[in-house]
């Protein structure tokens, strides 16, 4: 089946660093990629929608310019999270939106990125 | 704005039980996803439904539209089933919108 590769896993860091967050279709093109986050004991929630060439769309709430999203190619989409401050300290995972052969399950999740900020 | 339901939030039962877990949303959905998160927060994907009824090995997923509610089982329950179950639903007007969560349940299978 089709395979969605986030990276890191895990990322622990100071107040004030900016950490970039990768989500890669491994056998598929994606052309619309989402982002999530999940707080502890919170459900999913959806960030913002990433469109293969054009500006991403934010959910209401979501500052724009503190998480930066990139969609440069099919099968790539990256999140930033700019100037990160504990209060962002989450689980961010992405899915990827596949068409074709794997349309009968349209959405497939990367194993999502642990972001602890001290 | 759509408002996903699920229950129980948390179940924990004895391996071999039937479990059952519901879902309901409050408007039109386009299809409903069941979704399997392990403690390590990975998640996958068991079922997509748009109608009626799927079964994948143990696991069978139901939805009726007309009811705006869907239920997964679990039959011959076992202790590696145990995980947050999430329900989560695309608005009408098809699969390039993100999905709304339910806030899943949490299923302990005791040995």
């Amino acid at each position: 089946g089709a395979v969605v590769s986030q990276h890191p896993s895990r990322v622990i860091c100071k107040s004030g660093t900016s950490v970039k967050i990768e989500c890669r279709s491994l056998d598929f093109q994606a052309t619309t990629m989402f982002w999530y986050r999940q707080f502890p004991k919170q459900s999913l929630m959806l960030m913002a929608t990433s469109n293969e060439g054009s500006k991403a769309t934010y959910e209401q709430g979501v500052e724009k310019d503190k998480f930066l999203i990139n969609h440069a190619s099919l099968t790539l989409s990256t999140l930033t999270v700019t100037s990160a401050h504990p209060e962002d300290s989450s689980f961010y995972i992405c899915s990827a939106l596949s068409r074709g052969v794997y349309s009968n399950q349209p959405q497939h999740f990367g194993d999502g990125t642990r972001l602890s900020i001290l | 704005k759509n408002e996903v339901e699920q229950s129980p939030q948390n179940l924990t039962a004895q391996e071999g039980e039937f479990i059952t877990i519901n879902c309901s949303y409050s408007v039109g959905i386009s299809a409903l996803h069941w979704l399997q998160q392990h403690p390590g927060g990975g998640i996958v994907s068991l079922f997509m439904l748009s109608s009626g009824k799927k079964k994948h090995g143990r696991l069978i997923a139901t939805i009726n539209i007309q009811e705006k509610h869907s239920s997964l089982h679990i039959t011959a329950s076992h202790p590696r089933d145990s995980a947050v179950y999430i329900c989560a639903v695309h608005a009408r007007g098809g699969g390039a919108d993100g999905l709304t969560f339910g806030k899943g349940t949490h299923l302990i299978i005791q040995p």
